[in-house]
C-alpha cells in the first residue's frame, strides 16, 4: 500500500509563529489522522478528519482535507517550545473487513524559544 | 486512563535468537497492531489482529509472526532474529470498525547483534 508523504521533512520556527505541515496520499481513504511523537516515545493521537469532512479544529490545531487533491494540512497556531516533536499523518484504509492506518514518514518540528 | 504496555523498553538479542515482544491493552479493544519504525521510513505495519486468534498481514510481514490467544494481549515473534530487524517496535490498539484513533504503547527498541 502507498504511504502518505509529509512535507516538509523538517521545520524550524520561533515560538509564537504558526506551523503548517502537509500530507499527500494516493489511495481512497476512510479518514485521515494526525499523530505526534516526542523523541523516542510512542505516538499520541491529535485529530481525526473523516473523508466527508473538509475542516476540523481542536484547540490550537486546524486540519483540512481535500479528497479531490488527496491532500491534508495540519496547522498549529501560536506554537510553543513544547510543540517540538515529530508529526505523522496516517490514512485510515479498509483491509480484511477492518481498518488499518498507513503512516507517512513524518515532519520534524522544532520550535525555538 | 487508557493504557497500552509493552514488555520491554530496550532489548538486545543475538542473530538467530527467537524473540518475543509482548503488548497488553486494558481498553477491551478488538483490534491490535504491530509496527516498526525506522529513521526516514516512518511507521510500517507488520501485522494486525481484529479478534482473538485472527491475524492479517501488514505491509512488511516477512520474518515475523504473531499470536493473539487473549483479547488483551498481542505478541510479535521474530523466529530467527537478524540484524536488519534492529528497529523500534510499536504496538497499538483500537476499536473494531472505522474512524477510531489508535492508542500506542511506548515502544521497544530492539537491537540485534
Amino acid at each position: 500500500s502507498q504511504q502518505g508523504e509529509e512535507d516538509p521533512q523538517a521545520l524550524s520556527i520561533q515560538e509564537g509563529e504558526n506551523a503548517t505541515m502537509n500530507c499527500s496520499y494516493k489511495t481512497s481513504i476512510n479518514n485521515l489522522q494526525w499523530y505526534r511523537q516526542n523523541s523516542g516515545r510512542g505516538l499520541v493521537h491529535l485529530i481525526l478528519i473523516r473523508s466527508n469532512e473538509r475542516e476540523k479544529h481542536s484547540g490550537r490545531l486546524r486540519v483540512t482535507l481535500d479528497t479531490s487533491k488527496k491532500s491534508s494540512s495540519l496547522l498549529i497556531t501560536a506554537s510553543r517550545a513544547a510543540d517540538t516533536a515529530s508529526y505523522f499523518c496516517a490514512t485510515g484504509q479498509t483491509q480484511g473487513g477492518s481498518e488499518k492506518l498507513v503512516f507517512g514518514k513524518g515532519t520534524k518540528l522544532t520550535v525555538n524559544p | 486512563d487508557v493504557k497500552v504496555t509493552q514488555s520491554s523498553r530496550y532489548l538486545v538479542k543475538r542473530t538467530g535468537e527467537k524473540v518475543f515482544l509482548e503488548c497488553v491493552q486494558d481498553m477491551d479493544h478488538e483490534n491490535m497492531f504491530w509496527y516498526r519504525q525506522d529513521p526516514g521510513l516512518g511507521l510500517r505495519l507488520i501485522y494486525f489482529s481484529y479478534d482473538v486468534k485472527m491475524k492479517e498481514k501488514g505491509d512488511i510481514p516477512e520474518g515475523y509472526s504473531v499470536s493473539r490467544e487473549k483479547k488483551e494481549r498481542f505478541s510479535l515473534i521474530l523466529e530467527s532474529a537478524s540484524t536488519n530487524q534492529t528497529s523500534m517496535y510499536l504496538c497499538a490498539s483500537t476499536h473494531r470498525g472505522r474512524d477510531y484513533e489508535q492508542y500506542f504503547g511506548p515502544g521497544t527498541r530492539l537491537t540485534v547483534t
